[in-house]
């Protein structure tokens, strides 16, 4: 058990529909990270809050916002959803400000499904 | 420039062998460089890293072989077991240097492996 709580562990919704996936990191981290997993794109990184500040940013859609609250967890709300959002969605986090100096520890897992 | 190319996609082994995992990367301001093991139905957990200063980092079984001239490393599973079978990506991350390129970790597309009884 890595500590990183997410719900919900799955969810299925139609196209154009909005949803949102939370996070609780582990006790004492600062940052909190968001990836998308699919079968053809690898995990490939969304964005990151450190102490409830955007960090860095990746590949994220205009579709995709999210933040991260005064008590540390954060959500990530994906909007106007189409069939090409169905993914595995992780959240990690680490005590760190960077993902370059040491461990990022990563949730189970949200997985998307667009009908 | 930001891409880390695995290979292979896919490895079977048998029980005892050695599994041999490879990435490559073009980016030389990468400064850290994860290997990352993925269990089904759970998040990816961090196996073993290395930085561009050392030339080969091992722990228990598993080993991180560095070239930063070639631009490549790889993950070498001695003496594989069941137990190993997993997808393993290799990840690579830029040093903070403020601005937005700091904090991304980016991943290899991942190689299922899996080890034969």
């Amino acid at each position: 058990d890595s500590g990183v709580t997410q719900t919900p562990k799955h969810l299925i919704t139609a196209t154009g529909q909005r949803v949102t996936l939370r996070c609780s990191p582990r006790s004492g981290d600062l940052s909190v990270y968001w990836y998308q997993q699919s079968l053809d794109q690898g995990l490939q990184f969304l964005i990151q809050y450190y102490n409830g500040e955007e960090r860095a940013k990746g590949n994220i859609l205009e579709r995709f916002s999210a933040q991260q609250f005064p008590d540390l967890h954060s959500e990530l709300n994906l909007s106007s959803l189409e069939l090409g959002d169905s993914a595995l969605y992780f959240c990690a986090s680490s005590v760190f400000y960077t993902s370059n100096t040491g461990e990022l520890f990563f949730g189970e897992g949200s997985r998307l499904t667009v009908l | 420039q930001q891409q880390v190319k695995q290979s292979p996609q896919s490895l079977i082994v048998q029980k005892g062998g050695i599994s041999i995992i490879n990435c490559a990367y073009e980016n030389t301001a990468f400064d850290y460089f994860p290997w990352y093991q993925q269990f089904p139905g759970k998040g990816p957990a961090l196996l073993i890293a290395i930085r561009p200063d050392v030339s080969e980092k091992k722990e228990g079984r598993f080993t991180i072989s560095f070239n930063k001239s070639a631009k490549q490393f790889s993950l070498h599973i001695m003496d594989s077991q069941p137990g190993d079978s997993a997808t393993y990506f290799c990840a690579a991350s830029l040093p903070f240097t403020g601005g937005t390129s700091y904090g991304k970790l980016t991943f290899g597309q991942g190689t299922i492996l899996t080890v034969h009884p």
